[in-house]
């Protein structure tokens, strides 16, 4: 069983620039959720998304962004990049939403903001 | 606002040693999570604890899950370098429909 994967594996943008991040969920799951992880925050929610709705979101300005595809795949948008984006970005899936069973992650996106 | 503290940020053990790691909430929590990530490497689920008091073995680890379900602790038993990484709670609770990962426990083994 293919496990969640992300790509691309890492990115250089420029401040100001936007970036789309994408993740594709282990078959039949259908919760995706995100993540942000830097050294000082540690591993931070950003949001949730179960059939194509965003179910739970964390405490992000809205320049992040996300959506989830029919096909449960899901994208993460990051729009007007700042230096502090720079960070790795995690997303994990379950068989459904709600934080009542574990999530398995990804191996991430390492974003770098110049 | 609320969120999950977690103690010590750090630990080195000499292998063999016992480990443990607490993990604190300022609200109730609905359940919490663990997960181990290796350095380099991403999170992975460990377990889940729900009920009030819950005590779970996974061989040389013991989860437990504090009566007023504020409170966890993972503890290791005789560690080996294979336990090496990031130890991380991660707490939801229903009244803020929040999801909150501890900051973590770094846990080095020295063999």
């Amino acid at each position: 069983k293919a496990g969640v994967t992300q790509t691309p594996r890492y990115l250089i943008k420029t401040r100001g620039q936007q970036v789309t991040l994408s993740c594709s969920p282990i078959s039949g799951h259908r919760s995706v959720s995100w993540y942000q992880q830097t050294p000082g925050q540690g591993l931070q929610f950003l949001f949730e998304y179960f059939s194509e709705t965003q179910r739970n979101k964390g405490n992000f300005p809205g320049r992040f962004s996300g959506r989830q595809f029919s096909n449960s795949r899901s994208e993460m948008n990051v729009s007007t990049l700042e230096l502090g984006d720079s960070a790795l970005y995690l997303c994990a899936s379950s068989l459904a939403a709600g934080f009542d069973r574990g999530y398995t992650f990804g191996s991430g996106t390492r974003l770098t903001v110049v | 606002g609320q969120q999950v503290m977690q103690i010590p940020q750090y630990q080195h053990v000499q292998e063999g040693e016992d480990f443990t790691t607490y993990c604190n909430s300022s609200t109730t929590l609905s359940n919490i999570q663990w997960y181990k990530q290796r350095p380099g490497g991403h999170p992975v689920f460990l377990i889940q604890l729900v009920k009030s008091g819950e005590v779970k073995k996974q061989k040389r680890l013991t989860f437990q899950f504090g009566e007023a379900k504020k409170n966890s602790s993972l503890h290791i038993t005789a560690t080996q370098t294979t336990d090496v990484g990031t130890y991380f709670c991660a707490g939801f609770t229903y009244n803020f429909n929040k999801f909150y990962f501890g900051s973590g426990t770094k846990l080095n083994v020295k063999p």
